[in-house]
Formats: structure tokens, sequence, C-alpha cells
């Protein structure tokens, strides 16, 4: 069974400075991996994806993830935080093969200060 | 871009009630999902489906069924609602190719008093 798990359920960043939300996943195989964020009483907006080829992966708003095989870890990065940014992040996975549902991690609200 | 529509945007239903949600999708995708949110437990799996008619349990059916009788258009059916069905569902969309994208419904925020 795959599974994703964001061990942060808050992370709290000053404009300006850097961020990282945590995302770890178990999967049989290689991975498909996803970040999504999510506005107040909106749906998913998709930011990145990770399929193949080079591990750092960029997307959109300004935001990258690092694919390390290693350590099973995808963390959602950006180098300068908005407070706009200030929202609820999801990190997911599945399996390259197999069932195409995509299983989510419980979620990262990130909480930028002006 | 691909439109994923969700048919309600708020929803309050009795106790016992059966209640349907709609998704309709404007791009042809074959694969459909629904999932619950609920705070601190992220995204969970209801149903999806590969295609018409097609169905499969995801990770939690119990108390849900669906209906895909037209390609574009998934239902999620609660036969008789219950107060621990209270929550945000959301419908997904994604096209064949087994890299392609998710896209989501805005969502129904589904009350059950």
């Amino acid at each position: 069974a795959q599974s994703v798990a964001q061990p942060e359920d808050q992370v709290n960043v000053a404009e300006g400075n850097p961020l990282t939300v945590k995302c770890t996943y178990s999967v049989s195989g290689n991975p498909y991996l996803f970040w999504y964020v999510q506005y107040p009483n909106r749906g998913l907006q998709f930011l990145l994806k990770y399929i193949t080829g080079d591990n750092l992966v960029k997307g959109s708003y300004g935001f990258e993830a690092e694919f390390n095989k290693s350590q099973t870890s995808f963390h959602l990065k950006k180098p300068s935080a908005l407070v706009s940014d200030s929202a609820l992040y999801f990190c997911a996975v599945r399996e390259r093969t197999g069932r195409r549902a995509l299983t989510f991690g419980s979620g990262t609200r990130l909480q930028v200060q002006p | 871009d691909v439109k994923v529509t969700q048919s309600s945007r708020y929803l309050v239903k009795r106790t016992g009630e059966k209640v349907f949600l709609e998704c309709v999708q404007d791009m042809d995708h074959e694969n459909m999902f629904w999932y619950r949110q609920d705070p601190g437990l992220g995204l969970r799996l209801i149903y999806f489906s590969y295609d018409v008619k097609m169905k499969e349990k995801g990770d939690i059916p119990e108390g849900y069924s669906v209906s895909r009788e037209k390609k574009e258009r998934f239902s999620l059916i609660l036969e008789s609602a219950s107060t621990n069905q209270t929550s945000m569902y959301l419908c997904a969309t994604q096209g064949a190719a087994a890299n392609y994208g998710y896209t989501f419904g805005s969502g129904t925020r589904l009350t059950v008093v």
C-alpha cells in the first residue's frame, strides 16, 4: 500500500524568507509525485509533479521540489515566501502501474507573516 | 484547460436522505475520482472510474455508491446520509496517459443534520 507523510501540521515563515514544506512517501517501485495547493473554500490547484528525469522540479508561482529517492522525500521549497503563499499544501503519490488514483498526505498549512 | 464542475458548492441534507453529488468534466478524460477531505486526514479516495459504467472502490467506500452512465459525468451517491458524512467532497479527472496531470473541481461542502 502507498502512503504519504506530511509531518508538520503548520509551517510559519516570515515574508521574504525561504520556506520548506516536508513530504515523505512509501510506494512500491518508482513513484509519480505531486504537490497541490488549496486556498480557502476552493478546490486543489496543481503546483508541480515529478515523473522522471531531473530530481529538481520547478512548478507554478516560484515553487520547486526535490525528489530524493534514497530518503523517499519530495520536499516543497520556495526561495522567498510571499504572504499570498499562505494556504494548505498537499503532497500526493501514486505508483507507475496499477491504481491510477492519488494518495494524499494530511496536508500542511503554510502561514507567511508580513 | 480541463474544466471540472461540481454542481453544488454547499449542500445541507437531513439524516436518512438520499444525496446525489454530481461531477461533470469537459475534456473527454477516461479517469474520474471522488475524494472526501477532512481536517487532519487530507483527501481520502471513495470511488473511482476508468470508463463508462465502470467503477472501483477506493479506500473508504462504505456508505457510498457511484454512477457513470456517460463519460463526462461521475455521480457520487449517499444512499442514506449520516452525520459522519459531513465533509468536503472533491471530484478529480485524469487523462489516459499514465503521467497526465489530475484536475480537481471546486468541491461540494456537504452538511448532514
